[in-house]
């Protein structure tokens, strides 16, 4: 039973569509993030949400709208698809927030190529 | 503007042999550091971390050095087994709960058998 599963795994999609990748965690845990891959392998934080209220968003475009129903799942919402949004998005969950020996557990990725 | 970097994209290791991979970083705030390994079309799976009031931390095959003067830290594999191949992230932290998990660009170890 996968800890962090996200959806879709792939997801090839015109530019200026809109699309929404699903993320749900089975781990009891009360912090979830998305994390985006680039080109150039850099991981880096783009939101976390701790207990359904947002904490962290890191100089994303408003495109990118998160949205949290409950504290099992955190969805990604991309608005206008651009170029530059190809990457592999990741979602990771952490009991409490991520400080000192918590550790993140992350999904399998979201692989978006926009042509 | 890099906080973390490895600035090895590869490294190759025979079997048995030690693998050793590093990683700098520039932001003296940062009190723990995280290994994660990722296998391909998987996420990042924890391996082993270190708080910054120690300088070395073990487990099993797995070792991670922490030099806090010099701002680096190596992650050490012995003996290296070809399931090992992967690639292995940095990641840092600072103390507030609200600081994001930095990650390096990783380090792609290949282990020859």
């Amino acid at each position: 039973d996968t800890a962090v599963s996200q959806t879709p795994k792939y997801l090839v999609t015109q530019m200026g569509n809109d699309k929404s990748i699903k993320c749900e965690q089975n781990l009891g845990h009360d912090t979830m993030y998305w994390y985006k891959q680039d080109s150039k392998k850099f991981l880096k934080i783009m939101f976390s949400y701790n207990n359904k209220e947002l904490i962290i968003n890191e100089t994303v475009p408003n495109r990118f709208s998160p949205k949290s129903p409950d504290k099992a799942h955190l969805n990604l919402h991309i608005n206008s698809l651009e170029l530059g949004d190809s990457a592999v998005y990741f979602c990771a969950s952490s009991q409490g927030l991520a400080t000192g020996a918590n550790v993140l557990t992350f999904g399998a990725g979201s692989r978006l190529t926009v042509l | 503007d890099q906080q973390v970097k490895q600035n090895s994209p590869s490294l190759s290791v025979q079997e048995g042999r030690i693998s050793i991979l590093n990683c700098d970083y520039t932001n003296s705030m940062f009190d723990y550091f995280l290994w994660y390994k990722k296998y391909p079309a998987e996420g990042p799976t924890f391996l082993i971390s270190i708080s910054s009031i120690k300088d070395k931390n073990e487990d099993g095959r797995f070792t991670v050095f922490l030099n806090k003067s010099a701002k680096h830290l190596s992650l050490h594999i012995v003996p290296s087994q070809p399931g090992d191949s992967a690639v292995y992230f940095c990641a840092a932290r600072g103390l507030s709960g609200n600081t994001p998990l930095v990650f390096g660009k990783g380090t792609r170890l290949s282990v020859i058998a």
